[in-house]
């Protein structure tokens, strides 16, 4: 059966560190990747979409790489901010209907 | 960038009543928009996708005459939850995919806590 998998234990670093989070899945050929940010009592926020033929992608401090071969894609955010403290989520699309499935989610906790 | 709304964005009802939620693009027409369900501590689940102008379809498990969904317009979804139980409370949410955009983004709006008394 088709599994996405993000580390369910939250991840606690330091401010001014880079942050590294995992999107692993399995059985599953998505077309596309995408990062959302989730807030508690709100919904996801958009972040950044990385195509099946695209290996890395940026904008500002964030970073994504999307490793076909591997089945892996690992979200980077560079000097780390208390606010970026927030639940992230991966979520695969490109299936019919343009469905996303979503992964459960990281929780980042920067401290300062 | 594009915007959806929802409401109400808290909700609370006695058991057995409907509640209606609706989700709206607000900078954009949307021909598809998606409904999820989100419990604590964990992942979004897609109920059904709405069409505009045509039937949802329905995530298997999703009872459609429990949850019924109208896509009456291009930047209108509404979901209701018919004769709720306490099982139904959950955080609802919608999203919509910006087809100007290149449609595969999906925008979300910020929740429906619904708690069913």
């Amino acid at each position: 059966s088709q599994k996405i998998e993000q580390n369910s234990e939250a991840l606690n670093i330091q401010e001014g560190k880079t942050a590294t989070l995992t999107c692993n899945y399995t059985n599953y050929s998505p077309a596309y990747l995408q990062w959302y940010r989730q807030d508690p009592g709100r919904g996801p926020v958009f972040l950044l979409l990385i195509r099946e033929n695209e290996k890395e992608k940026r904008k500002e401090r964030l970073k994504v790489t999307f490793d076909t071969t591997l089945k892996q894609s690992l979200f980077h955010i560079t000097a780390s901010q208390p606010a970026d403290s927030a639940t992230y989520l991966c979520a695969l699309g490109g299936n019919a209907g343009n469905m996303l499935t979503f992964g459960g989610g990281t929780r980042l906790m920067v401290k300062p | 960038g594009a915007v959806v709304s929802q409401h109400p964005s808290r909700v609370i009802c006695k058991s057995g009543t409907s509640v209606k939620i609706e989700c709206r693009s607000l900078d954009f027409q949307a021909t598809t928009m998606f409904w999820y369900r989100q419990f604590p501590k964990q992942s979004l689940m897609l109920m059904a996708t709405s069409n505009e102008g045509s039937k949802a379809t329905y995530e298997q498990g999703v009872e459609k005459d429990k949850f019924l969904i109208n896509h009456a317009s291009l930047t209108l979804s509404t979901l209701t939850v018919t004769s709720a139980h306490p099982e139904d409370s959950s955080f609802y949410i919608c999203s919509a995919r910006d087809l100007a955009g290149g449609g595969d983004t999906q925008y979300f709006g910020p929740g429906t806590r619904l708690t069913v008394l």
